[in-house]
C-alpha cells in the first residue's frame, strides 16, 4: 500500500534537537490527520487538517508543531520532546473530515533520548 | 465521553480454531464502526465499516457484526498470516474517530 507514505521510517533524537516527520497522500483526499501511538494505549488524535486548514488540536503540547502547506502533504514539526513522547506517530487521510475511511501510512518510529 | 473498549487484550488461538474479538462503546452519536487490522511495525490496515445494528459484514474468514452496544469480528478457521492486532473505532457525529486499545492475536501452527 503506497496511498499514504511517512519519512523517516524510524527517528532517534536527543531532547534538545529540532525534527520534522514527513506524510505524503496520493489518493485525492481532503483531510489529513496525525495520530500518536504508545505501547498498550489506544491511539491518539492529534491534529486533524481539512483543506489545508487546521480544524481541531486534541490538547497538544506545543513541542509539536503541525503544517500542511497543500491537501497532499502534512509535517510535524518536533522540539525539545521529552522520553515520553517516545511512540509511532501515525498519518492517515480520508476523502474528506467525517467520511468514514481513514487510510494510514506506515507511521515514524520515534524514540526520544 | 466516547469510548472504545475491547477484550480480550490478547487471544492465542491454535489454527483452525474459531473465536471472537469483542468491541464495546458508548457513544453520543453513532455515524460508524470501523475494523483495522495492524501489523507490528504498520499503519492500520482498514477491513471494515458498520453503521447499523443488524448490519454484517464478511472478508475471506473474518466478519464483523454490529448492535447497539457492540460489535464482534469472528474469525473462522483462522491461519496463521491472521495473527495481528486488531483495532476497533468508532466515527462520531462531531466526526473524529475513537479508537480501542485493540486485541493482540496470535494464530499458532
Amino acid at each position: 500500500e503506497t496511498g499514504v507514505t511517512q519519512t523517516p521510517r524510524h527517528l532517534v533524537m536527543g531532547m534538545t534537537n529540532k525534527k520534522s516527520l514527513k506524510c505524503e497522500q496520493h489518493l485525492g483526499h481532503n483531510a489529513m490527520y496525525w495520530y500518536k501511538q504508545s505501547a498498550k494505549k489506544p491511539l491518539e488524535l492529534m491534529f486533524v487538517y481539512s483543506l489545508e486548514e487546521r480544524v481541531e488540536n486534541n490538547s497538544v503540547p506545543s513541542r509539536f508543531s503541525p503544517e500542511c502547506p497543500n491537501s497532499s502533504h502534512l509535517f510535524l514539526h518536533l522540539h525539545t520532546l521529552q522520553p515520553e513522547d517516545s511512540a509511532l506517530y501515525l498519518c492517515a487521510s480520508s476523502q474528506d473530515r467525517g467520511t468514514e475511511t481513514q487510510y494510514f501510512g506506515p507511521g515514524t518510529r520515534l524514540l526520544v533520548l | 465521553e466516547d469510548q472504545v473498549t475491547q477484550s480480550p487484550e490478547a487471544l492465542r488461538l491454535q489454527e483452525g480454531e474459531s473465536s471472537s474479538l469483542n468491541c464495546s462503546y458508548t457513544v453520543s452519536g453513532l455515524r460508524g464502526l470501523f475494523w483495522y487490522r495492524q501489523d507490528p511495525g504498520k499503519g492500520p490496515e482498514f477491513l471494515f465499516t458498520l453503521y447499523s445494528a443488524g448490519e454484517e459484514k464478511e472478508k475471506e474468514r473474518l466478519k464483523a457484526t454490529l448492535t447497539k452496544k457492540e460489535s464482534f469480528l469472528h474469525i473462522t478457521a483462522p491461519k496463521p498470516e491472521d495473527s495481528a492486532t486488531y483495532l476497533c473505532a468508532v466515527n462520531n457525529y462531531g466526526q473524529n474517530f475513537v479508537f480501542g486499545p485493540g486485541t493482540r492475536l496470535s494464530v499458532l501452527p
